[in-house]
């Protein structure tokens, strides 16, 4: 079975820019959270979508968006990019998001804000 | 509130066992994890317990639950210079999100 992909691996962007990263979940999963992975923050949370539904958000403002589609893949958007949103992004998949369940990483992309 | 913390540096010697420690505030948490990030990679899941367990052993690796002090270790039998990479332990927050400790650096010299 196929793992989490993620496109593109790597960005190079300008500050003030907006940028679309896209994840792959594995097959016949349904749940995909992203989160971001900085020296200083370390990994933290961004957001989780389930059936084409947000249902978890992490503590970041409102440039960072998601979305999910029929066919689970999804999509985070980072909107006005700043210096300090250059980070790993990793999307995570699991079968339906339960606390029992195990995530599932993908590469990551790595975006570069200049 | 939510937090999960680990010693940032380990070095062993090829062939020693390596021991990495991980402490945890949620005692709710029902899954502890592992993960392995190598440079430039994503985060591969290496092994998870569950918390009415206080051990679980997989081939070279040995997971330690002392639930009661929230203390999380995993050992690594025979290390070797492939095993070098970040490890990090991560509980399962509220809503199923993880919870990642800052990770722990092992370096593993030959």
């Amino acid at each position: 079975k196929a793992g989490v992909t993620q496109t593109p691996r790597y960005l190079i962007k300008t500050r003030g820019q907006q940028v679309t990263l896209s994840c792959s979940p594995i097959s016949g999963h349904r749940s995909v959270s992203w989160y971001q992975q900085t020296p200083g923050q370390g990994l933290q949370f961004l957001f989780e979508y389930f059936s084409e539904t947000q249902r978890n958000k992490g503590n970041f403002p409102g440039r960072f968006s998601g979305r999910q589609f029929s066919n689970s893949r999804s999509e985070m958007n980072v909107s006005t990019l700043e210096l300090g949103d250059s980070a790993l992004y990793l999307c995570a998949s699991s079968l339906s998001g339960g606390t029992q369940e195990t995530q599932y990483f993908g590469p990551g992309t790595r975006l570069l804000v200049l | 509130g939510e937090d999960v913390e680990q010693s940032l540096f380990l070095s062993v010697r090829e062939g020693d066992s390596s021991v990495i420690n991980c402490t945890y505030t949620d005692s709710s948490s029902t899954y502890l994890y592992w993960y392995k990030q190598e440079p430039g990679a994503g985060l591969q899941l290496l092994t998870y317990i569950f918390s009415n367990m206080d051990m679980k052993q997989d081939q070279r690796l040995t997971v330690l639950l002392n639930k009661k002090d929230k203390h999380l270790s995993l050992r690594i039998a025979d290390t070797q210079t492939g095993d070098s990479a970040i490890y990090f332990c991560a509980e399962k927050g509220q809503g199923g999100k993880l919870i990642f400790g800052q990770g722990t650096e092992l370096s593993v010299k030959p």
